[in-house]
């Protein structure tokens, strides 16, 4: 069964510090991988996505994720995060033909001004 | 070009009345995906269903729980017999029939069982 893991649940950094979200994911074969951001209060929002090509996906708001494949690995990082990066991510994965996507248990960023 | 639209936002009810949420897919999207989100947990996959048929039911639970996506109208997630478990944001997905992963997803329906 496809799973995903999230390392970090709670990180708090301070502003322009950098940011790198952790996301393990366990699944035999040719796999989408997605980044998705919740604001508080607020629905889920797609940051980024891999399907193929190159493995360093770039998304909205300075976001980018590196897809390697031998480590089942997708992790999310920001060179300098905003106090408006506050928010909580999620991980995400889509394996084969199966449509749905499967979700970490999500990493809540708090960004100190 | 509206959203995924999902209604009520905050539904409450009492234990053992029954819950319906209601989600309208973006134009053009034929798929649409139910999740639950726990307090402190991340989204648990429900349904999967495509016009008049559901695709996935692996995550929905055996009984109480059932999903529907007519030909017209909105896909509806009952809920019968509401338990005080049940409480939690409900998040409807929906996906153009293209295999191209763009997922836009709802603002959620709070359910809050008393």
């Amino acid at each position: 069964a496809q799973s995903v893991s999230q390392h970090n649940h709670h990180v708090i950094l301070s502003e322009a510090a950098s940011l790198e979200l952790g996301c393990n994911y366990s699944y035999g074969g040719t796999v989408n991988l997605f980044w998705y951001v919740q604001y508080p209060g607020q629905h889920l929002q797609l940051l980024l996505k891999y399907f193929s090509g190159d493995p360093l996906v770039k998304g909205i708001k300075g976001f980018e994720a590196e897809f390697i494949k031998s480590k089942f690995s997708f992790n999310l990082r920001k060179p300098s995060v905003q106090w408006s990066d506050t928010a909580e991510y999620f991980c995400a994965v889509r394996g084969g033909n199966t449509g749905k996507l499967i979700f970490g248990q999500g990493t809540t960023l708090q960004v100190k001004p | 070009n509206a959203g995924v639209m999902q209604n009520p936002r905050h539904l409450v009810r009492r234990r053992g009345q029954e819950a319906r949420l209601r989600c309208s897919p973006m134009k053009g999207h034929s798929h649409v995906y139910w999740y639950r989100q726990l307090p402190e947990e991340g989204l648990k996959f429900m349904v999967y269903l495509q016009k008049e048929n559901i695709i996935d039911e692996s995550g929905m639970p055996k009984e109480r729980f059932s999903a529907e996506f007519p030909k017209e109208g909105p896909s509806i997630l009952r809920i019968q017999q509401v338990v005080r478990g049940d409480s939690a944001a409900y998040f409807c997905a929906s996906s153009p029939p293209s295999d191209g992963g763009g997922y836009t997803f709802g603002s959620g329906t709070r359910l809050t069982v008393v």
